[in-house]
């Protein structure tokens, strides 16, 4: 099975506080994404990851930077944490394939993030 | 930009009974895949079914299947003998198909379906 891991379950941090969310995936997959779920808005991409240090911006990056230095892991860094940030992040992945194939994503658990 | 909206945000059904959720969304693209995900209540989304834009069938996982109009732009899910444990937050997506990049899952805002016993 694949699994995909998220360092918490819940996260409570202050205004300004630099905070990482991090996301290990244990089936090699290529792909990485970060996505923020908020009611009635759905799930919004923030991040994506290719591969090894490369990283495409999604559709809401605006307050959020990223990481991947190892293939398995994923981290999403809020560089000076707002209220507006208070959110449930989902972390996900999938293989990259040839073609034009079907590539699953598999989601991690999320980390409900709150900014006081 | 493809959109994917989802026009019921609560929906509830009795148990054993059968249930149809809507999505509609907006693409130019020809090629493309379209998914229903599950979210129970403090769990992990999974996919519950897909469909490629070219195949006319409509996709069937047990009691789930969809009906796919392609020219109406619509991809509704069915549950049929609903179950408690349907209970969760449904999203409908959309994956443009472009080869190995094809990444981007769009997202509808949910539909929260609430089986009653």
């Amino acid at each position: 099975d694949v699994k995909v891991t998220q360092s918490s379950r819940y996260l409570v941090k202050r205004t300004g506080e630099k905070v990482f969310l991090e996301c290990v995936q244990d089936m090699d997959h290529e792909n990485m994404f970060w996505y923020r779920q908020d009611p009635g808005l759905g799930l919004r991409l923030i991040y994506f990851s290719y591969d090894v240090k490369m990283k495409e911006k999604g559709d809401i990056p605006e307050g959020y930077s990223v990481s991947r230095e190892k293939k398995e892991r994923f981290s999403l860094i809020l560089e000076s944490a707002s209220t507006n940030q208070t959110s449930m992040y989902l972390c996900a992945s999938s293989r990259r394939l040839a073609g034009e194939s079907y590539n699953e994503q598999f989601f991690g658990p999320g980390t409900r993030l709150t900014v006081l | 930009a493809q959109t994917v909206t989802q026009s019921q945000p609560e929906m509830s059904v009795q148990e054993a009974e059968t249930v149809t959720l809507s999505c509609t969304y907006d693409t130019s693209e020809n090629n493309y895949y379209l998914f229903w995900y599950k979210q129970p209540p403090s769990r992990q989304m999974i996919l519950v079914i897909r469909q490629e834009a070219y195949k006319q069938q409509n996709a069937t996982e047990n009691r789930f299947s969809v009906n796919f109009q392609k020219a109406a732009k619509s991809f509704s899910l069915k549950i049929s003998d609903s179950q408690l444990g349907d209970t969760a937050m449904y999203f409908c997506a959309y994956l443009r198909k472009r080869g190995g990049s094809n990444y981007k899952l769009t997202f509808g805002k949910g539909t929260l379906l609430t089986v009653n016993p």
